[in-house]
Formats: C-alpha cells, sequence, structure tokens
C-alpha cells in the first residue's frame, strides 16, 4: 500500500492567501484525521471523519480553517485568509479505528506533512 | 482533557549511551502509545500498551506501562545514532476523549 499521501509537501504563501491541503488516506480505513505540529503547541488533532462525515471539529483554531471529505479516498483542509500564525506542519492520518475508550492499539497512520509556511 | 507531559524535552547522548524518557499525566488510560518522528517524517507507531505493569521490548528499546496506567517509560540501551528523532507518547483515557499526545522528547544521539 502506499501510505498516506499528502500534497504539497511545502508551501509558502503570502499572508491573505487561501490555503488548500490534499490527503489520500490508506484505502480501506474508515477514519481520517487532520493533525497541526508546532514547535509551541505539539502535535494538536483538528478534525477527524468517519466514512466521510465530519465527528468532531473541536480542534479547528478558527472559521478560517474548513475541511472536507467528499469521497472516502480524498480529504482536504482549507485556511483562508492566511495568516503568518498558521505556519506549522500539517499531518493527515488514517485507521481502520477510533483511538478512544477500548481502543486495542490500532496504527494511527501518518502522512509526510504539507509544511506550510505563511509570510 | 488529559494531559500527557513528557521528559526531557531535549536529550542529546553519545553513542552507546543508555536513556529512559517518561511520559506522565493524572489521568488514568485504558492504552497508551508510543511513536516515533524523523525530521520531515510523520510519526511511526512503536508500540501500544493496555495493561498496568506491562513491560514491552523492541530490540534495544524497552517500553513498561504504569501499574496505576497514568505514566510510561521509554528505555533505550546503548543509543544509535539510528535512534536520533522525536518520540511521542499518545493515550487514550476511559472517558472517551480522543488519543492525546504529549509534548514529546526530542532525541539526538552522536556518533
Amino acid at each position: 500500500d502506499a501510505g498516506v499521501i499528502q500534497s504539497p509537501r511545502h508551501e509558502v504563501t503570502e499572508m491573505g492567501q487561501e490555503v488548500t491541503l490534499r490527503c489520500k488516506p490508506i484505502s480501506g480505513h474508515d477514519y481520517l484525521f487532520w493533525y497541526r505540529q508546532t514547535m509551541m503547541r505539539g502535535l494538536e488533532l483538528l478534525i477527524y471523519f468517519n466514512n466521510n462525515v465530519p465527528i468532531d471539529d473541536s480542534g479547528m483554531p478558527e472559521d478560517r480553517f474548513s475541511a472536507k471529505m467528499p469521497n472516502a479516498s480524498f480529504s482536504t483542509l482549507k485556511i483562508q485568509p492566511s495568516e503568518p500564525r498558521d505556519s506549522a506542519v500539517y499531518f493527515c492520518a488514517s485507521s481502520p479505528d477510533v483511538p478512544t475508550g477500548t481502543f486495542s492499539g490500532n496504527t494511527i497512520y501518518f502522512g509526510e506533512g504539507s509544511w506550510l509556511t505563511v509570510v | 482533557t488529559q494531559l500527557l507531559e513528557q521528559s526531557p524535552q531535549f536529550l542529546s547522548i553519545q553513542e552507546g549511551e543508555n536513556l529512559t524518557v517518561y511520559c506522565n499525566s493524572s489521568s488514568v488510560f485504558s492504552s497508551l502509545q508510543w511513536y516515533r518522528q524523523e525530521p520531515g517524517e510523520g510519526p511511526v507507531l512503536l508500540v501500544t500498551v493496555v495493561t498496568g505493569g506491562e513491560v514491552k521490548k523492541l530490540k534495544r528499546l524497552t517500553f513498561q506501562f504504569g501499574d496505576a496506567r497514568k505514566d510510561s517509560s521509554l528505555h533505550i540501551t546503548a543509543a544509535q545514532p539510528g535512534d536520533t528523532g522525536l518520540y511521542l507518547c499518545a493515550g487514550v483515557d476511559n472517558a472517551g476523549n480522543m488519543l492525546t499526545f504529549g509534548g514529546g522528547t526530542r532525541l539526538m544521539v552522536k556518533p
């Protein structure tokens, strides 16, 4: 399997511009997660989907952020308008199971990340 | 929301040395995972522990889950430069909250 595929790997954009990050999860995984990683805040869960439906978006910083999953093989995370404080590495991950409660430890597979710099 | 604290935050050692990193919380976890993240990559799962007091070994890495299931440790024997990376613990509590990651320990092993 090709693993979780993210694009772009790197993006530099000017403040105010729209940014769209893309993700293709592992085939057959019912759960898709978007994380953001910074030195200051570590790895934060932004939103996750189950069978293409957003389940919990409480981690989304503000209305400038939106995520969609139109089908089982594609998801986007959009930032509009972007700000310098959005600079971070954004990871998409997928899993066959949801890591809560009686989670048995199924692996969450991370993509290689999208490195975003907003200047 | 549970909080996972990892220590130390940074660790720089020479090849061949032993080290231990810690993951602590005031919450009880139903399971706890350790990930390693190499520069420019996403985190990769190393191990999952689910039973209090459980010890798991992965070559030179030894993982222990505390008896009370509130803490965990990772011990590396005879560290090698290939062990360099960010080590993250992540836990699932009994209250139904989503898997939460600690802040990580950034390890550098010098040849």
